[in-house]
């Protein structure tokens, strides 16, 4: 089973401010990584899949990059409504495995 | 639009049992892998178990083979999760969601509200 890891465990930002997110496979899931937003009571939204293609109707201040192990999600000005936990994910493995998550709260 | 809408969840004594539903809406229900995604009170993702668009082909998580069936009915758009010998750790919130992609790499494009399970005595 591939495990994700994903740092920081909780992000600090202003409104306004970048914000770069980490996930790490432990082994190489090429670019089978998807990027998912949750929000308190709600089901998860796919941001970014293809470790970079952003999903439909996804803001363009939300970017990913990376392969292989190494993967980033930017969120390039933070906006109230980014104020979530996002997950990444790797697919290309069974089982599809998630990461711990990185909450992003406001500084 | 594309709609998931899970039913079916509640309390249920350790040993129990307990049938999810999915009603799913919006797109052509028969042309997708459709998975079960869980996730513990205060925890991360799971990915439960998946199905192949003609029920062919199913794929469970370790911890819940034997115990879980997946099953679909495509004549009602509809999704199922049988789950039988509950334990507590299968506490969760339970979400229906559609993998899309190619090649056998799927990733989750839509996800239904949950329905949440709980194992208690």
């Amino acid at each position: 089973e591939i495990v994700m890891t994903q740092s920081p465990a909780t992000l600090s930002v202003s409104p306004g401010e970048r914000a770069t997110l980490s996930c790490r496979a432990s082994q190489s899931v090429s670019s089978n990584l998807a990027w998912y937003q949750q929000k308190p009571g709600q089901a998860p939204r796919l941001l970014i899949y293809g470790a970079s293609t952003r999903a439909t109707g996804i803001p363009a201040r939300f970017s990913g990059s990376g392969s292989g192990t190494e993967f980033t999600l930017t969120i390039s000005s933070l906006q109230s409504e980014d104020f979530a936990v996002y997950y990444c994910q790797q697919y290309n493995n069974w089982p599809r495995t998630f990461g711990p998550g990185t909450k992003v709260d406001i500084k | 639009e594309v709609q998931l809408v899970e039913s079916g969840g509640g309390l249920v004594q350790p040993g129990g049992s307990l049938r999810l539903s999915c009603a799913a809406s919006g797109f052509t229900f028969s042309s997708y892998w459709m998975s079960w995604v869980r996730q513990a009170p205060g925890k991360g993702l799971e990915w439960v178990a998946n199905i192949k668009q003609d029920g062919s082909e199913k794929y469970y998580v370790d911890s819940v083979k034997g115990r879980f069936t997946i099953s679909r009915d495509n004549a009602k758009n509809s999704l199922y999760l049988q789950m039988n010998s509950l334990r507590a750790e299968d506490t969760a919130v339970y979400y229906c969601a559609r993998e899309n992609g190619g090649y056998a790499l799927y990733y989750f494009d839509y996800w239904g509200q949950g329905t949440l399970v709980t194992v208690s005595s």
